[in-house]
């Protein structure tokens, strides 16, 4: 079965640090885009970051500089440093699979989420 | 950035009848427009893509139409599953950016 699993959210001080985790299953992760999307609640999905199958890296402006996209391929594996964080960063986060669909991916595959929250 | 506005904000339908939302885009994105359905506590799943491609295991009753600015999410006859938020996501941009819609909720009348 073709999953993905989130994990590594939680409750972290304005300015702290937090790194999320995305294990994959029934699929290998270096073979397609991968992305993190997030959503605050009551609030619509927002793009966060993207690793592309070829290793590229793509960043939303809210979060370029302070978190950085990576992948582990033994593990099948993606992952999101987060520094710096802002209340504004408070948000489930989820995981999910690109499919090629035009002139880039849509998100075919997602995992059921982690939730993060900055607050002191 | 392109900019994606989605109406009504909140869609009233009774079971068995026609659902029709829209999606517009604040320049032209040809068909690289996708849209998700979103039920309470889960994760979005994709419904269509390429503007009118259905996804792997979406049912008949779901359609997509539209080009360039202005898009059209069709429920032919609304299920009771169907109650949920719809959101529009364009992926046309560049550099690399991806922008959703605020949502339509679908809500049973």
């Amino acid at each position: 079965e073709v999953q993905l699993v989130e994990s590594g959210g939680g409750l972290v001080q304005p300015g702290g640090s937090l790194r999320l985790s995305c294990a994959a299953s029934g699929f290998t992760v270096s073979s397609y885009d991968m992305h993190w999307v997030r959503q605050a609640t009551g609030k619509s999905l927002e793009w966060v970051s993207s690793f592309g199958a070829a290793g590229d890296t793509y960043y939303a402006d809210s979060v370029r500089g302070r978190f950085t996209i990576s992948r582990e391929n033994a593990k099948n594996s993606l992952y999101l440093q987060m520094n710096s964080l802002r209340a504004g960063d408070t948000a489930v986060y989820y995981c999910a699979r690109g499919k090629v669909a035009g002139t880039w991916d849509v998100f075919d595959i997602w995992g059921q989420g982690t939730m993060v929250t900055v607050s002191s | 950035d392109i900019v994606m506005t989605q109406s009504p904000a909140t869609l009233s339908v009774s079971p068995g009848e026609r659902a029709t939302l829209s999606c517009r885009a604040s320049q032209s994105i040809d068909t690289n427009l996708a849209w998700y359905q979103q039920k309470a506590g889960q994760a979005p799943r994709l419904l269509i893509y390429g503007a009118s491609t259905r996804a792997t295991g979406i049912p008949a009753r779901f359609s997509g139409s539209g080009s360039g600015t202005e898009f059209t999410l069709t429920i032919s006859s609304l299920q009771s599953e169907d109650f949920a938020v719809y959101y529009c996501q364009q992926y046309n941009n560049w550099p690399r950016t991806w922008t959703f819609g605020q949502g339509t909720k679908v809500e049973n009348k």
